[in-house]
């Protein structure tokens, strides 16, 4: 099975800052690489697709890259409603499940 | 737009079965694979698997021996069946929708819309 870890597992940041989060993958999954934000208490949110695709609705700010085994999540200037916790997940079709990776908690300093 | 939300017992005794389904509403199932994932308390998420309508079915290996899913077209609903449960399958249980992207590379899937939860407790 492909492992997907993030890191780091919590992060600590301020409204106005620039946040990267990162995924790698125990083997090459291409661009097949999803992000995920949620809140306490909800369902989560699909932000990005194939690596670096915005799904519909979610604001600019949010952007994915990397492809292969090492990809990042960006928040390019951090707002009050962004902090949240943030999961990875793969979507390779090869091995016979879609792993998350952990989650990146994501706090106010 | 289309709504998921999740129904089943909250409180399942140790070694029977958890049995939840999810109801669609605003669209129709026949088109999408189906997801089941969960979140223990306080933890990360964990993706139980996916059911076609047709019938296909892809399960995580580690509870492949316990997962049972299906849908029905005609009620428009997805159902878990998890057998054999202990207190380690104590977690709130999503359903979701595996929505698909085309892209520059090829068809990608990510779920996009997703049932509010349920949480399920097993205890005697």
């Amino acid at each position: 099975d492909i492992q997907m870890t993030q890191s780091p597992s919590s992060l600590s940041a301020s409204v106005g800052d620039r946040v990267t989060v990162t995924c790698r993958a125990s083997q090459s999954i291409s661009s097949y690489l999803n992000w995920y934000q949620q809140k306490p208490g909800k369902a989560p949110q699909l932000l990005i697709y194939a690596a670096s695709s915005l799904q519909s609705g979610v604001p600019s700010r949010f952007s994915g890259s990397g492809s292969g085994t090492d990809f990042t999540l960006t928040i390019s200037s951090l707002q009050p409603e962004d902090f949240a916790t943030y999961y990875c997940q793969h979507s390779y079709s090869g091995p016979p499940m879609y792993t998350f990776g952990q989650g990146t908690k994501l706090q106010i300093k | 737009q289309v709504q998921l939300r999740e129904s089943g017992p909250g409180l399942v005794k140790p070694s029977e079965t958890l049995s939840l389904t999810c109801t669609v509403s605003g669209g129709s199932i026949s088109d999408y694979y189906w997801v089941w994932v969960r979140q223990p308390a306080g933890r990360g998420l964990e993706w139980i698997g996916r059911v076609y309508p047709s019938g296909t079915t892809t399960y995580n290996p580690s509870l492949k021996s316990r997962v049972t899913m299906s849908a029905d077209t005609s009620r428009n609903q997805i159902s878990l069946r998890l057998g054999s449960v202990t207190a380690a399958d104590t977690a709130v249980y999503y359903c979701a929708r595996d929505d698909f992207f085309s892209g520059l590379a090829g068809y990608y899937y990510g779920m996009a819309v997703w049932g509010q939860g349920t949480t399920v407790t097993v205890s005697s």
